[in-house]
């Protein structure tokens, strides 16, 4: 069955620090992978994408993700952490067999300490 | 601002109760999806309409219905509520048919709390 892990509930993080936000996932066929964020009360915004071609991909606020195929794994990163990166983080993946339809990861809450 | 409006913002009703969330797409864009968001269930995808015609359907309850009018903004209704549907329900949109590689926009979100 497809399904998207994001291990770890929360991560915490030294502002200044490089960060990082662990996805996995299993789906048949190429995989098409997301990354969202939530800002406290706000709805979810596209962050990043990988569809094909270099596997590492570069996104909005400084974020960037790799896709490793062999691993599974989509993980996002940034170099260096900012207060404002504080959020929640989903990951999600559409792959042929599940029609199309984003299958979302749980989500990881982010929080940069000053 | 993504582009996609949701009314209203809060919504406080009781049990037993109906209600109705309504969603306007960003200009252009012809899919709406439907999703639930509560503290226990994460993110759960509910339906999805593509030009007025039902795409596709999540976990979404018999209780709760959809519809995507001519002018594309789509409406969930929730009826016979409960307690547990208590939750942030956001719309989304997106131009294409699937999820494949396109992102979705989000709107801001209805909260609906069931007293």
């Amino acid at each position: 069955a497809q399904s998207v892990a994001q291990p770890e509930d929360q991560v915490n993080v030294a502002e200044g620090n490089p960060l990082t936000v662990k996805c996995t996932y299993s789906v048949s066929g190429n995989p098409y992978l997301f990354w969202y964020v939530q800002y406290p009360n706000r709805g979810l915004q596209f962050l990043l994408k990988y569809i094909t071609g270099d596997n590492l991909v570069k996104g909005s606020y400084g974020f960037e993700a790799e896709f490793n195929k062999s691993q599974t794994s989509f993980h996002l990163k940034k170099p260096s952490a900012l207060v404002s990166d504080s959020a929640l983080y989903f990951c999600a993946v559409s792959a042929m067999d599940s029609n199309y339809q984003l299958i979302w990861g749980a989500g990881t809450k982010l929080i940069i300490k000053p | 601002d993504s582009g996609v409006t949701q009314t209203p913002k809060h919504l406080i009703t009781a049990t037993g109760q109906r209600v109705t969330l309504r969603c306007s797409p960003r200009s252009g864009d012809l899919s709406v999806y439907w999703y639930q968001q509560s503290l226990d269930q994460g993110l759960q995808f509910l339906i999805q309409y593509y030009n007025g015609e039902e795409r596709a359907k999540g976990n979404i309850l018999e209780r709760f219905s959809a519809q995507q009018f001519p002018d594309l903004h789509s409406e969930l209704n929730l009826s016979s509520l409960e307690l547990g549907d208590s939750a942030l329900y956001f719309c989304a949109s997106s131009v294409a048919r699937t999820s494949r590689d396109q992102e979705q926009f989000f709107g801001p979100g209805t909260r609906l709390t069931v007293l």
